[in-house]
C-alpha cells in the first residue's frame, strides 16, 4: 500500500520569507501523481499544485514550487514570498488509481506579520 | 461555473442512529470520492463513484456505504453510527474529460456523534 510521509507538524516563518515542506512518499508503482493541497481554517482543501511522475521538469504555479526526486521518492513544496493567506494545514497526497488519494498527516504552516 | 457542494454543512447525531450526507459535483462532473477527515487518522479515502458505479473502495466498515445517482449526485450513508464516526465527511468531484485526476473539493460535512 502506498504511504505519504510530511515529518513537520508544524512550522512558522516570518512573511516575505522562503519556506520548504518536506513529504516523502513510498510506491511501487512508477505511474502516479503528486499533489499538496492546502486548507486554511475554513476547511475548503485547495489544489496548490500537482506533479505527474512521468515528468522530470519540476511544476510551478506562480509563488509555488516543487522540487520532485523521483529516485528518492521526495516530493517537497517551496512557497517563494509567503504571504499572510498561506497561513493553513498543508496536506501532500499520492495518485496512482483513479481519484484515490493517499494524504500525508499535513503539516500546520503559519506566516507571521 | 458552482463548486462542489455538500449538504448539510453541520450534523448532530447521537450514537446507533444513521445519517446521509449528499454531495453534488460540479457540472460536468461524474467521478465523485468520499473522504472522513479526523484529528487522529487524518483524511482517509472512502469511496469513489464514476457513472453510477462504485470503482473504488477504502478500508471501512460495511456500515459505509454509498451511491451515485444518473445526475452524478452522490450520497452517503453511515449506519449505526459510533462515537468514532465523528469527522469531517468530505467529498471531491473530477473530470477525466478536463483535468484527468484532478480532484475538487466541497466545504465538508460536520459530523458531530454524541
Amino acid at each position: 500500500a502506498q504511504t505519504v510521509t510530511q515529518s513537520q507538524p508544524e512550522m512558522s516563518v516570518q512573511e516575505a520569507e522562503t519556506v520548504t515542506l518536506s513529504c516523502t512518499y513510498d510506491t511501487s508503482e512508477s505511474n502516479y501523481y503528486l499533489f499538496w493541497y492546502k486548507q486554511p481554517p475554513s476547511r475548503q482543501m485547495i489544489l496548490v499544485i500537482r506533479q505527474e511522475a512521468y515528468k522530470q521538469q519540476n511544476a510551478t504555479e506562480n509563488r509555488f514550487s516543487v522540487n520532485f526526486q523521483k529516485a528518492a521518492k521526495s516530493f517537497s513544496l517551496k512557497i517563494s514570498d509567503s504571504q499572510l493567506g498561506d497561513t493553513a494545514m498543508y496536506f501532500c497526497a499520492f495518485m496512482n488509481l483513479p481519484q484515490k488519494l493517499v494524504f500525508g498527516q499535513g503539516t500546520r504552516l503559519t506566516i507571521n506579520p | 461555473k458552482a463548486g462542489v457542494t455538500q449538504t448539510p454543512r453541520y450534523l448532530i447525531k447521537t450514537r446507533g442512529q444513521q445519517v446521509t450526507l449528499s454531495c453534488s459535483p460540479i457540472s460536468g462532473h461524474r467521478s465523485v470520492s468520499w473522504y472522513q477527515q479526523t484529528p487522529g487518522q487524518g483524511l482517509q479515502f472512502l469511496f469513489e463513484y464514476f457513472s453510477e458505479t462504485q470503482r473504488n473502495k477504502g478500508n471501512f466498515p460495511g456500515r459505509f456505504s454509498g451511491r451515485q445517482f444518473s445526475n452524478s449526485r452522490s450520497e452517503m450513508n453511515v449506519s449505526t453510527l459510533e462515537l468514532g464516526d465523528s469527522a469531517l465527511y468530505l467529498c471531491a468531484s473530477s473530470s477525466k474529460l478536463v483535468t484527468p485526476n484532478e480532484q475538487f473539493f466541497g466545504p465538508g460535512t460536520r459530523l458531530t456523534v454524541l
